[in-house]
């Protein structure tokens, strides 16, 4: 059965921490892995990775996946209050229009 | 471009009314998806569609209709509302030649009493 699994299901830091968020899967003929932030609204719309080892990376997000090992990481380095949100990681299944969602990572920031 | 709206933004119906949630895309996007998010719960798929006339079942179809009558529009509808249909709900589109990505409206929050 195709599943995505997130850990860990949410974290606590201090502002200026780095934390990495874990994303694992299991589909059918891989293609591509997604990673998304939701805040108190609807998900935005972060990385799509679909090569291993190539690092994708917007300011002091960055992500990676290892094909291999059917994981990839999301990184984020110096970290704001702004960062506080739950952050979601999709995979679609083989021959499918749809997305298997992972059950998120809630992030919490203290200042 | 507006992107993906949603309407209403919040809505509250007594158990056994009917509603529709309209969803609008003006990005030309192919396919179109409903889904609800519940706390502590990731997005659960309800129905999708593929292109103008043609819809498909989610993980969670049961007590939802929908229709896509124009390639822009995705319509939810609740025929009987239970109280289990309280919820969050986020419409997305995609385009079909442009990878997975889904892009998501704003959400509409119902409450069924």
């Amino acid at each position: 059965e195709d599943k995505v699994v997130q850990s860990p299901l949410s974290l606590v830091v201090h502002e200026g921490d780095t934390v990495t968020l874990n994303c694992s899967y299991e589909v059918t003929n891989f293609r591509s892995l997604l990673w998304y932030k939701q805040e108190k609204k609807a998900p935005t719309f972060l990385f799509m990775l679909t090569s291993s080892g190539i690092e994708k990376k917007s300011g002091r997000l960055s992500s990676i996946l290892d094909k291999k090992e059917l994981f990839s990481i999301l990184n984020i380095t110096a970290t704001q209050t702004g960062d506080s949100a739950v952050y979601l990681c999709a995979v679609p299944p083989d021959s499918n229009y749809q997305l298997i969602w992972g059950a998120g990572t809630k992030l919490i920031i203290k200042p | 471009n507006a992107g993906v709206t949603q309407t209403p933004k919040f809505r509250v119906l007594k158990t056994g009314q009917s509603m529709t949630l309209l969803c609008a895309q003006d990005m030309n996007h192919e396919y179109m998806y409903w889904y609800r998010q519940d706390p502590g719960m990731g997005l659960r798929l309800i129905h999708y569609s593929v292109g103008e006339g043609t819809t498909a079942k989610g993980e969670v179809p049961d007590g939802y209709n929908v229709s896509r009558l124009k390639k822009q529009n995705f319509l939810l509808g609740l025929e009987s509302a239970a109280p289990s249909q309280t919820s969050v709900y986020f419409c997305a589109s995609r385009r079909l030649a442009a990878g997975d990505t889904q892009y998501f409206g704003p959400g509409t929050r119902l409450t069924v009493l």
